[in-house]
């Protein structure tokens, strides 16, 4: 059974640090991997999607990176603000799945001070 | 519209009663998926659709529990005898199709008092 691990569960860095969120997935036996943004009392945003074929994606200061073999996703946010402050979620999509059917991590919640 | 819309956005209802909350998809989206969130946790998979027929229903935790969606757009998720531990917020999601990107929607949070 797929295990979607995200740690630390919380994290507070000042405003311009760079911010490192990892996640790790048990089997790699994977689709697609996703990074969502949840605001408080807010529904999910796509941040990332990297597709079976790709290695990482880019928007902006956000980078994530994909490695199957060793079952680990980072996301990267470049000089981070106030305005980063959310709960970020990793989401990984099995082969045979429809994209839509998406297994979460529990989520970092992230706090960026001024 | 725009994006997927969820409505309420909040319920309360007493234990064992019954509720029904509204998902509304992009237009055109074919596929629709329901999810829960409880507190702290990730969202879980509850049942998706491909049109009108429900493709998959696996992450149904009972049979209080059931979605229907009769004209391939508006889904509607419906419990039955609610529990407190059905408290939680419910989340729904559309894409074009099986194989493209699901957008989701703000959410409905029920709470079962």
């Amino acid at each position: 059974k797929q295990e979607v691990t995200q740690i630390p569960a919380a994290l507070s860095v000042p405003e311009g640090e760079n911010l490192v969120l990892n996640c790790s997935f048990t089997d790699s036996a994977i689709y697609n991997l996703q990074w969502f943004r949840q605001d408080p009392g807010k529904g999910l945003t796509s941040l990332l999607l990297i597709q079976s074929s790709q290695r990482e994606q880019t928007s902006g200061r956000l980078n994530a990176s994909l490695d199957k073999s060793s079952g680990r996703s980072t996301l990267y946010i470049a000089a981070s603000q106030p305005g980063d402050s959310a709960t970020y979620l990793c989401a990984v999509i099995r082969p045979t799945d429809s994209w839509g059917k998406l297994q979460f991590g529990a989520g970092t919640q992230v706090v960026v001070t001024p | 519209g725009a994006g997927v819309s969820q409505t309420p956005s909040n319920k309360v209802t007493e234990k064992g009663k019954y509720v029904e909350l509204r998902c509304d998809p992009i237009s055109g989206h074919t596929a629709l998926y329901w999810y829960r969130q409880s507190l702290g946790q990730g969202p879980e998979f509850l049942i998706y659709f491909q049109g009108t027929g429900a493709a998959d229903d696996s992450g149904l935790p009972n049979d209080r529990f059931f979605a229907v969606r009769p004209e391939g757009s508006v889904s509607t998720l419906k419990i039955q005898r609610t529990e407190r531990g059905d408290s939680a917020v419910y989340l729904c999601a559309s894409s074009l199709n099986e194989d493209s990107e699901a957008f989701f929607g703000q959410g409905t949070r029920l709470t079962v008092v």
